[in-house]
């Protein structure tokens, strides 16, 4: 069983709308939470990090962490054909960072 | 600063020969992870450095797979023989410090095909 657990996809929004891409873990140690955003043919970046249970926003951004759900979410506000792209969640602690398998993210015009 | 390098970009090789890949990380960071991405398993820890020395080889999938990191500026892997389910994205990613909770900073990645 995968760690980290995202619904592949893919998910296709409204330009304008907020996407919601969801994330579960099953390692209650983990501590450091991770969404990168991935298109196609290029490496993993960094666009948000969250440590504590809440939200932290972050431009059209907010990530969501519930520790004790095991569960971590980002939303993106205002959706544009530019957030298109696969976005992996990823968790662990001090030893560790496991990557979700990722979620495809269309957005429609 | 450049960031993560990667060579080659692209490497199409035949089944049995043997392939080595190379990265160059960003100057200062002192921890450097390699990662394998394919459709079906997504994006697998293989490696991870700190100061040059493996930490964990368990994501490594067989004994055909090698890494080294001789000094803090290169890392190589390498596959020998190499089959035909090595194929995947090979990306190498660096960060400053040994904690988890910085940011991971990836290279482009290498597209390994083996016929």
């Amino acid at each position: 069983q995968k760690e980290v657990e995202q619904n592949s996809g893919p998910l296709s929004v409204p330009e304008g709308a907020i996407a919601s891409l969801n994330c579960t873990y099953s390692d209650r140690g983990s501590q450091s939470f991770f969404w990168y955003r991935q298109y196609s043919g290029k490496s993993p970046e960094l666009i948000m990090s969250i440590y504590s249970n809440g939200d932290k926003e972050d431009g059209r951004f907010t990530a969501q962490l519930n520790k004790a759900s095991q569960y971590v979410s980002l939303l993106i506000r205002d959706s544009q054909p530019s957030d298109s792209a696969t976005y992996l969640c990823a968790g662990g602690g001090a030893s560790k960072i496991i990557f979700g398998s990722g979620t495809r993210l269309s957005i429609r015009p | 600063d450049a960031g993560v390098i990667q060579s080659p970009r692209h490497e199409v090789t035949e089944m049995g020969q043997e392939v080595t890949l190379r990265c160059k990380p960003i100057s200062g960071h002192n921890s450097l992870f390699w990662y394998r991405q394919t459709m079906m398993r997504g994006l697998e820890l293989l490696i991870y450095f700190n100061n040059n020395v493996p930490i964990d080889d368990s994501g490594m999938p067989e004994d055909r797979f090698s890494a080294k990191m001789p000094n803090a500026s290169f890392s190589t892997l390498k596959i020998q023989p190499s089959e035909p389910r090595d194929s995947a994205v090979y990306f190498c990613a660096t960060i400053p410090g040994r904690t988890w909770v910085n940011e991971q900073f990836f290279g482009p990645g290498t597209r390994l095909t083996v016929l």
